[in-house]
């Protein structure tokens, strides 16, 4: 079984700020983990992705995030927030061996403040 | 031109009708999804297609039915559609790997 919890269903961080969104997730074999944006009225985007790799995962648009295996942790970084950042994100979580299907988080809105 | 197209974008309907929400793609890709997503629950599967012959139903697949005519397309259908229902629909390809989920702009159903 697995599962993804995203700390916050709403966060607001000052234009230039520091964007912090959190996710840990349960899995009972080695996880890939995902992060995805969703701007209003638009499907999801991949932003990211740990597939086993780097534990520090660069993605799009100065977005990463670390997996810590030891805190089941992947969460989402960005050092300095632009009003386009404004959206949803939802952390993921699949199984690495087979077919194993993904796991969405409930998703946290991002709204930045000028 | 987009890689994951959906159609229609947007669909008001009755309670009981019968619709159907369509998917193609042009990624070449063999796996397709159907999803939908509802306020504060994120993203939930209904059905999962390996390829054309090979269809799965996925976390909440009660009250629809999928038919995946080519490797390009994807159906899901509504066949009496019911007020909790309403929710935005998203149609999703993966290559074998599975890794990474490609999504289409979604469809906004509403059951009246």
């Amino acid at each position: 079984a697995q599962s993804v919890t995203q700390l916050g269903s709403h966060v607001s961080v000052s234009e230039g700020a520091l964007v912090l969104l959190r996710c840990n997730y349960s899995s009972s074999v080695p996880p890939y983990l995902f992060w995805y944006v969703q701007y209003p009225n638009q499907g999801l985007q991949l932003l990211l992705k740990y597939t086993s790799a780097a534990t520090l995962v660069k993605g799009i648009n100065d977005f990463e995030a670390e997996f810590k295996k030891s805190e089941t942790s992947f969460h989402l970084t960005k050092p300095s927030a632009h009003m386009s950042d404004a959206a949803e994100y939802f952390c993921a979580v699949r199984g690495s061996g087979g077919y194993q299907k993904v796991t969405f988080g409930t998703g946290t809105k991002l709204q930045v403040i000028p | 031109d987009a890689d994951v197209t959906q159609t229609p974008r947007n669909r008001i309907t009755k309670t009981g009708k019968r619709i159907m929400l369509e998917c193609s793609q042009t990624k070449g890709h063999d796996r397709m999804y159907w999803y939908r997503q509802d306020p504060g629950l994120g993203l939930r599967l209904i059905y999962y297609s390996f390829d054309v012959k090979d269809i799965n139903k996925g976390e909440i697949s009660d009250g629809y039915s999928v038919s995946r005519q080519a490797q390009a397309k994807f159906s899901l259908s509504l066949e009496s559609a019911i007020p909790n229902q309403t929710a935005l629909y998203f149609c999703a390809t993966s290559d074998s790997s599975g890794r990474e989920q490609y999504f289409g702009p979604g469809t906004r159903l509403t059951v009246t």
